[in-house]
């Protein structure tokens, strides 16, 4: 139940395109949606986060959908540039607990110039 | 300064080896973590120190020891690696410990590590 299942694992989008990757949990205490974006080499840095009380947030090109009753959220990234081309990571955690933060399986994009 | 610093960026070592992994931020923050990361996987966190001290243990085996020295380093020594134990090693910092789960991390960009 502390599972977040994301999806796809790859995405080739063309420059200009729009990349949407989705994130599905069971856990309905999870109250805190954080994605976090890796670029080899590095570690992860926190790209947006959303809390279930909103439905979408806008942070520049990034945005969180989010989903209470269907228990899913998804990035989207508007006017994708080559840049962006990275390691996508959706995570989720629950407030009211200790435990920490419980990430997914992650989503290699790769933008075409 | 927003960085978490990590030394060495690379390290190959023998199974018979003991070496050691630094962290180190200046941000203030309270809490730190160890987190491992396999090629195409994501962090698996490892151990959490609040307030300089081991809050978890994520059953993480006794080859690997975390140490806090003061709130601004974090170490980790290795000592008879298996070669499964190859992986990136992050660091992490945050503001506040994370009972509430929703502080933000601040990572390091991490050893790689090889285990020969």
């Amino acid at each position: 139940q502390q599972q977040v299942k994301q999806s796809p694992q790859s995405l080739i989008v063309q420059k200009g395109g729009i990349p949407i990757i989705n994130c599905a949990y069971e856990n309905t205490a999870f109250d805190y949606f954080p994605w976090y974006q890796q670029f080899p080499g590095k570690g992860p840095a926190l790209l947006i986060a959303i809390r279930p009380d909103v439905s979408e947030k806008k942070e520049g090109r990034f945005t969180i959908s989010f989903n209470k009753s269907a228990k899913q959220f998804s990035l989207h990234i508007m006017d994708s540039q080559p840049g962006d081309s990275a390691t996508y990571f959706c995570a989720a955690g629950d407030s009211g607990s200790a435990r920490q933060l419980t990430f997914g399986s992650g989503t290699q994009l790769t933008v075409l110039p | 300064d927003t960085e978490v610093t990590q030394t060495p960026k690379h390290l190959v070592m023998g199974m018979t080896n003991k070496k050691s992994l630094k962290c180190e931020q200046h941000m203030g923050h309270r809490a730190m973590y160890w987190y491992k990361q396999k090629a195409k996987k994501p962090p698996e966190l490892m151990f959490v120190y609040s307030y300089e001290k081991l809050s978890i243990n994520e059953s993480v085996p006794s080859r690997f020891s975390p140490e806090c020295p003061n709130s601004s380093l974090l170490n980790l020594h290795l000592h008879a690696l298996q070669p499964e134990d190859s992986a990136l090693y992050l660091c992490a910092s945050s503001l506040r410990p994370q009972t509430a789960s929703n502080e933000k991390l601040f990572f390091g960009s991490g050893t790689q590590l090889s285990v020969l």
